[in-house]
């Protein structure tokens, strides 16, 4: 089971990028990165996908070692709204096809004026 | 499209009452998942379907705790009799595809307080 570890907490001013890195050292062949965005009183919203090496959206940038044992999610200029917590994941593959999200603690970021 | 659909999304009741929480997945997603989540224990993952059908309900509390899907488009999650302990906010995700690299849609999720 791929255990994921991300900081409980970072804070950022607006404009700012923000780099959340998280660990996952016993990642297995089959498991993709994931991440996921939650705002109050709302739900997980699926944000960026990787694998391995770099992977951008309109939103953020995955980045990816070769050994894949770590992750950085980068949020580039950051504004309050992306004021949220941050769930780094990966996937348990299990026989069948079932892919199942395991969400840690995540990172609760606070993004100041 | 709507996205996922849940309701109600505030539920209030007494200790020993019957608890139903609705969801309808989004359109053409096979895969749907219940979860609930709580400041103690974060987001859980109480069962999943694929196809309609139940593949793992290994999160699922106990006994008094069901859930359901009779076709694509809804599913229950009923709690018979209800708890305080089981306060907490249920969300219903779905996704398009089970194997590989998936992709969860959340609903808004479902405010369960049990007095």
């Amino acid at each position: 089971l791929a255990k994921t570890t991300q900081p409980i907490s970072m804070d950022s001013y607006e404009g700012q990028e923000v780099n959340i890195t998280c660990s996952h050292n016993n990642i297995a062949t089959n498991d993709y990165i994931t991440w996921y965005q939650q705002f109050p009183s709302q739900g997980p919203r699926f944000i960026i996908q990787g694998y391995k090496t770099k992977v951008t959206n309109e939103v953020a940038s995955l980045f990816i070692p070769a050994d894949r044992k770590s992750s950085t999610l980068s949020l580039p200029r950051v504004s309050l709204s992306d004021t949220a917590v941050y769930y780094c994941l990966v996937g348990v593959y299990l026989l069948g096809g079932y892919n199942k999200l395991i969400f840690g603690a995540g990172t609760r970021l606070a993004v100041h004026p | 499209d709507a996205g996922v659909i849940q309701s109600p999304r505030h539920e209030v009741t007494e200790m020993g009452q019957e608890v139903t929480l609705r969801c309808k997945p989004i359109s053409g997603h096979n895969s749907l998942f219940w979860y609930r989540q709580t400041m103690m224990r974060g987001l859980e993952l109480l069962i999943y379907f694929n196809n309609n059908v139940p593949i793992d309900d290994s999160g699922m509390p106990e006994d008094r705790f069901s859930a359901k899907m009779p076709n694509a488009s809804f599913s229950t999650l009923k709690i018979q009799p209800s708890e305080p302990r089981d306060s907490a906010v249920y969300f219903c995700a779905s996704s398009p595809r089970l194997a590989g690299a998936n992709t969860q849609y959340f609903g808004p999720g479902t405010r369960l307080t049990v007095l």
